[in-house]
């Protein structure tokens, strides 16, 4: 069974940088089928994909925040680590993962809610 | 990038109603569209992807049709699990979702 997990703080400062980590497994960070998001949902709001990271490394950001996000892997901890620079309140947000096998986001990981606050 | 529209973003509805979705594309996406149904503090699950094509475990009364531009979801008969909030998402080129349907219970 495949299973994502997300880990990170819960409160950050303004200006800060987040970092959160996903768990996987039940599969290889290197699968050639399996590649992981972060998603993000602001409390009420609808659901924003953020960044991508392939089997083969390779990485997609989203166009509106490309500059504030960096994604990466550490394949001997089956981790997907992301990060998010000068966090600001409307930031706020449940963190997902989740899992693309080529036919949508499935599985997703429990969310993790960020606040950003001072 | 690419838009999704979603439409109606509240739909009230009875069990035992046909419920219909529609999704809208800023540019062709062929048949590259998913849909899922989140409810409240729970992960969006998914539904249907490639337009039409329904997940595993998903009951039947859920079916995706559209190619292009338009899609639609439908639930034929509205169950009481139904109730819940409904997007779509392209993966055509990255990945788009739309703002969401929620549907209540009329």
């Amino acid at each position: 069974q495949v299973t994502l997990k997300e880990s990170g703080p819960v409160l950050v400062k303004p200006t800060e940088t987040l970092t959160l980590t996903c768990t996987v497994s039940g599969f290889s960070v290197n699968n050639p089928r399996m590649g992981v998001s972060w998603i993000r949902q602001p409390p009420g709001k609808a659901l924003e994909w953020l960044a991508h990271i392939f089997s083969n490394d390779e990485k997609s950001y989203s166009t509106s925040l490309k500059n504030r996000l960096t994604i990466s892997k550490d394949t001997s901890k089956s981790q997907v680590v992301f990060t998010m620079t000068n966090m600001d309140p409307v930031d706020t947000a449940t963190y997902y993962c989740a899992g693309m096998q080529g036919r949508g986001f499935d599985p997703w990981g429990q969310g993790t809610l960020v606040t950003v606050s001072s | 990038d690419i838009q999704m529209t979603q439409s109606p973003s509240t739909l009230s509805a009875s069990v035992g109603d046909r419920v219909t979705i529609t999704c809208r594309a800023s540019q062709s996406i062929s048949r590259w569209l998913a849909w899922y149904q989140q409810k409240p503090g729970k992960a969006p699950k998914l539904l249907i992807y490639k337009a039409s094509s329904l997940e595993s475990g998903v009951p039947s009364r859920f079916s995706g049709s559209g190619s292009g531009t338009e899609f639609t979801l439908t639930i034929s008969s509205l169950q009481p699990d139904d109730f819940a909030t409904y997007y779509c998402q392209q993966y055509n080129s990255y990945w788009t979702f739309g703002q969401g349907t929620k549907v209540e219970i009329k």
